[in-house]
Formats: structure tokens, sequence, C-alpha cells
């Protein structure tokens, strides 16, 4: 299975800054995604990040405040921006293989905002 | 909203004895996962069962699916300290979807 390194994995940041987290994978993979979950809670799906183009944002998320990159298909970055405290949540990478098919995940990145 | 509810949201037995999660969701699937996730960790994979299966194990792990009731349930046997974590289904609502739509999770935790 693919084996995933995000950074970093917990920061704590001034209200109004942006974070960028990184996702790296051991093997190019089709599909990456990026979870939200705020404290006590399940995981929300933000957006699909697809390779050479612009990514796909579930409701409720944009791009403005979540701009995601993925220039290969081992790579991917997402950007809190403009950062708030409810932004204060855990925010997971994940990759998958085949639609529909177990996927895999990072370890996450805890973010805490003053 | 979530797709899936659990229930009981918290769980705590003692070492050795059986844990039952359940879920339900709202829609047709095409399969339902479910996975684990310790403390301040990522999610790991534990077993998926597609739409016309009824009961798959893995080791300790039986699942059931009733697609009738939407509903699947996790029974985790013989319980053990290092299965204290929260367990989420989720599901994939038809064949070839990429996205998982996660459940509210069961935290469970074990005694020793």
């Amino acid at each position: 299975s693919a084996v995933i390194s995000q950074k970093p994995s917990r920061d704590i940041c001034q209200r109004g800054t942006s974070l960028t987290i990184q996702c790296q994978v051991d093997s190019q993979v089709t599909m990456m995604f990026w979870y939200r979950q705020q404290p006590g809670q399940s995981l929300t799906l933000i957006a699909t990040a697809n390779q050479g183009s612009e990514a796909t944002y579930e409701s409720g998320f944009v791009i403005d405040k979540f701009p995601i990159s993925r220039p290969n298909l081992t790579f991917s970055t997402l950007t809190v921006s403009n950062m708030s405290p409810e932004d204060s949540s855990i925010y997971l990478c994940s990759v998958g293989v085949t639609p529909g098919q177990p996927q895999h995940f990072g370890d996450g990145t805890r973010l805490s905002i003053l | 909203s979530q797709q899936g509810e659990e229930d009981p949201q918290a769980l705590s037995i003692q070492e050795g004895e059986n844990a039952t999660m359940n879920c339900s969701y709202k829609t047709s699937i095409n399969n339902l996962q479910w996975y684990r996730q310790n403390s301040g960790r990522g999610l790991v994979h534990l077993i998926l069962i597609r739409s016309n299966e009824r009961e798959k194990h893995s080791g300790r792990l039986r699942v059931t699916l009733d697609t009738s009731k939407k509903s699947s349930s996790l029974l985790i046997t013989a319980s053990r300290a290092a299965d204290t974590a929260s367990y989420f289904c989720a599901t994939v609502l038809i064949q070839g979807a990429q996205k998982l739509v996660f459940g509210q999770g069961t935290r469970l935790t074990i005694n020793p």
C-alpha cells in the first residue's frame, strides 16, 4: 500500500495568516483527497486534487480559502488561507488507486489558530 | 450532512469482551468501508463490504451489511487494549465513485 508523508504534523498559527500543508506519496496515484476533521468530529471531504487541473471542491469549500495544487502524481499541497480560530482542525491527505476502493491516509496536520 | 450515523458515539468495555458498533446510511451504496483512527493519527482501512455481500470476516473483525435497513455493524471479538481508537464507517455511493462519505464515528475504549 502507498506510504504517505504529510508535513507539518502540527502547527500553531496566528489568525489572518496562511499555512501550506504538503502531502507526498511514495508511488504514483490517480486520486488524492484532502479532508478536514474538526475537533471531536468525523472527516469531511474538502476537495479532490486533480493532477494538471483545478481541484474539485465540495459544497461549502472554496478555492480562495483552500487553494490546492497537484503538480504531479505523487505530490499535492493544501493551503489554508486567512486563518481564523474556526479553522482549527486536523487536515488529512488521502490517496486512492481505484475508485470506490479503500483510501490510504497520511497522519494528518493538527492545526491550531490563536 | 454526513451520510452515515453511528452508534453508540462512545463505548467503553473491559478487555476480552466483544465490541459492537453500528452504522446507518441514507441512500443506496456500492460498498461500505470501516476505518480505525488512533488518537492523533490518520485512518487505517479495516474492511470493505460490497452491497451484494451480507457478512465479511477479517481476523477478530466481523462486518455485516443489511441493505434493506441501510445499516452495517462492526463486531470486534476478544477486545484488546490496543483496539482503543475511533471507528468510522464510510460509504461509496455508486460504482466508480471516488468519494468516501464518513459517518460520525464511535469512540471505543478498552479497559485493561
